[in-house]
């Protein structure tokens, strides 16, 4: 069974560009998460999709950052203008059902603001 | 607003002890609570699931243990083996609807 992929792998920007981050979940998994892990803490979660439909978005940063999950299956990440406090690992993970459910995570976007 | 600590935030051993990380969380309405395994530059794979009516939950050498009303849990590693050296997380998923991560602790097994 394929696992959660995201890429890019690395990314490099400087502050204010735009940048896009992008992930396909397990097939058949009908909620995908997307967190932002910071070195050194654990991840922190930026929106939460069921299907299509977002489920949590209280933590995003909506005047930057933006996601959506067209069609329930994969799901883009965007931040316009980055700032340098978003350099940060972006992981997306997806369960089966709902969040009580295990999670997979992929390897994630490593993202650099200069 | 649930909040997570883990304790210690390091740890070396050498090869072959017994060894306890603790996480403690301040609600303790949770449906489960997940413990989590991070290599560098990698994602997160899933250790273990503890139920919240569940008291613990072994996986090989791995046992998790849950006290919902102290709001605590245990991940207990036997034996413990360079392979094991990474960042350990737990998670509880609170009845709000969200997994809440700890900062982890980082271990490391010399060989």
């Amino acid at each position: 069974e394929a696992g959660v992929a995201q890429s890019p792998r690395y990314k490099i920007i400087e502050k204010r560009q735009s940048v896009a981050f992008w992930c396909n979940p397990i097939s058949g998994h009908a909620t995908l998460y997307w967190y932002q892990q910071i070195l050194g803490q654990g991840p922190k979660l930026l929106i939460q999709f069921q299907n299509n439909g977002v489920v949590d978005d209280s933590q995003l940063p909506k005047d930057r950052f933006s996601a959506e999950r067209l069609k329930g299956v994969d799901s883009t990440l965007k931040i316009q203008p980055a700032k340098l406090e978003d350099s940060a690992v972006y992981l997306c993970a997806s369960s089966h059902g709902q969040g009580s459910e295990k999670l997979f995570f992929g390897s994630g976007t490593q993202l650099s603001v200069l | 607003k649930q909040e997570v600590t883990q304790i210690p935030a390091a740890l070396s051993v050498p090869e072959g002890e017994n060894l306890v990380l603790n996480c403690s969380f301040t609600d303790s309405a949770i449906y489960n609570l997940q413990w989590f395994r991070q290599d560098p530059g990698k994602g997160l794979t899933s250790l273990l699931l503890i139920q919240s009516s569940q008291r613990e939950q072994t996986s090989g050498r791995l046992n998790a243990s849950l006290d919902k009303s102290s709001g605590r849990s245990t991940l207990y590693i036997a034996a413990s083996q360079p392979g094991d050296s990474a960042t350990y997380l737990c998670a509880p998923y609170s009845n709000t609807g969200k997994l809440i991560f700890g900062q982890g602790t980082t271990l490391q097994v010399k060989p």
